[in-house]
């Protein structure tokens, strides 16, 4: 079975610093990655996502994350953190279900909060 | 574009009763729709998978008599719990998937059964 371990629950970052939120799966076959944001109120929306090719994936809001197959890991980085990427970040990872879309098992999340 | 709606953001329900719960894609036709339950501090748990106009597939463990999904057209979604207990009180977020496959999610329903 699948599974996602997000080793850190809760990171605490001061503005214009660097992050890495950390993201370790477990599956049998070569993953799907995702990493999400969930702010209060609002949806899930994704970052950034790893199907194949180039390791190192941009996503959107000037984050990017780097496949690593020996690590089984894919974990998220931005460069200088803004105040407003305060949120909870998850890390997803799923197969293609073939009736569309992707089963996602998630991560329990990291909450990101940013010091002015 | 790529917007989904669920209504109600929050209800509060007598245990014994159903409460209905509505996902929404606004913009897009949702050929598939998922249904995903979140505890404080926990992750989301994926509950169920339906196609429009076909049954839902539940995951294990998941009661289909008590969480009752029906994808009725291509932009709602519904997930009623019948007879709600205190236990059902959690965070369910619908998602929806167009033909690019890419899950959208919703911004969640707070249940609270007394």
């Amino acid at each position: 079975a699948q599974s996602v371990t997000q080793p850190d629950i809760h990171i605490t970052v001061s503005e214009g610093a660097s992050l890495e939120l950390r993201c370790n799966y477990s599956y049998g076959a070569t993953p799907y990655l995702f990493w999400y944001v969930q702010s209060p109120g609002q949806g899930l929306q994704l970052l950034l996502k790893y199907f194949s090719g180039d390791t190192l994936v941009q996503g959107i809001k000037g984050f990017e994350a780097e496949f690593k197959r020996s690590q089984s890991s894919f974990n998220l980085r931005k460069p200088s953190v803004h105040w407003s990427d305060a949120a909870e970040y998850f890390c997803a990872v799923g197969p293609y279900s073939g009736a569309g879309s992707y089963q996602l098992t998630f991560g329990k999340g990291t909450k990101l909060s940013v010091i002015p | 574009g790529a917007v989904v709606s669920q209504h109600p953001s929050w209800v509060i329900c007598k245990s014994g009763t159903s409460v209905k719960i509505e996902c929404r894609s606004l913009d897009f036709q949702a050929t598939t729709m998922f249904w995903y339950r979140q505890f404080p501090k926990q992750s989301l748990m994926l509950m169920a998978t339906s196609n429009e106009g076909s049954k839902a597939t539940y995951e294990q463990g998941v009661e289909k008599d008590k969480f009752l999904i029906n994808h009725a057209s291509l932009t709602l979604s519904t997930l009623t719990v019948t007879s709600a207990h205190p236990e059902d009180s959690s965070f369910y977020i619908c998602s929806a998937s167009d033909t690019t496959y890419e899950q959208y999610f919703g911004p969640g329903t707070r249940l609270t059964v007394t």
